[in-house]
């Protein structure tokens, strides 16, 4: 049971360029989320999907879209990266109730130059 | 918009002591669920405890525990006994009544000297 998977485990980009991350769950869960993590403010919520074709906005989504086409994946894209989105970001999935734990991955260390 | 604050950017413990970390948070909702990450220098992100807020008993794990007080809008962490594996960042997190979204604070670096 590999969990939450995130490829790649890190990356270096120019800025404008594109890229997306990805993010595989093997549990069968309904909700998967990206986050952010950047020094001193915690993690933010960037999107978040609660199934196959249903994504919404967290509170830091501009500058990343999202799509969830399966339940297993849920790949977050960078349009055009910039030095803002230089950051730790880790993709999360849970179950339907809501006492249950969110599954996360081990990170993505990006890096926008 | 719910919020959460923890007022200790860095807290420092003795092997075998007990400490205490900090965390309030801000909601207009009345069903809703708290949590305590704990990440060390690993990025791992590993749940320490959980609260409901219909729940009044305090949540106890093993040598972790939490002081919930719902009318203050307080939900600290205490730690017993600490380890040398305790050392980490710990994160208080809410979890909106939705279930959508997990909303953290901004971290406490927790330090263990032997």
């Amino acid at each position: 049971n590999a969990g939450v998977t995130q490829t790649p485990k890190f990356q270096v980009l120019k800025t404008g360029q594109s890229m997306t991350l990805q993010c595989a769950q093997d549990m069968n869960h309904e909700y998967m989320s990206w986050y952010r993590q950047d020094p001193g403010m915690g993690l933010r919520l960037i999107h978040y999907s609660v199934g196959a074709g249903i994504t919404d906005q967290g509170e830091v989504p501009n500058g990343y879209n999202v799509s969830r086409s399966t339940t297993e994946d849920f790949p977050l894209r960078l349009l055009s990266a910039a030095p803002s989105q230089t950051s730790v970001y880790f993709c999360a999935s849970g179950g339907s109730r809501r006492d249950e734990k969110l599954f996360f991955g081990s990170g993505t260390q990006l890096s926008v130059l | 918009a719910q919020t959460v604050t923890q007022s200790q950017p860095e807290m420092s413990v003795q092997e075998a002591e007990t400490v205490t970390l900090s965390c309030t948070y801000d909601t207009s909702e009345s069903d809703y669920y708290l949590f305590w990450y704990k990440q060390p220098p690993s990025r791992q992100m590993i749940l320490v405890i959980r609260q409901e807020a219909y729940k009044q008993q305090n949540a106890t794990e093993n040598r972790f525990s939490v002081n919930f007080q719902k009318a203050a809008k307080s939900f600290s962490l205490k730690i017993s006994d600490s380890q040398l594996g305790d050392a980490a960042m710990y994160f208080c997190a809410y979890l909106n009544q939705a279930g959508t979204a997990l909303i953290f604070g901004k971290g406490t670096t927790l330090s263990v000297s032997s």
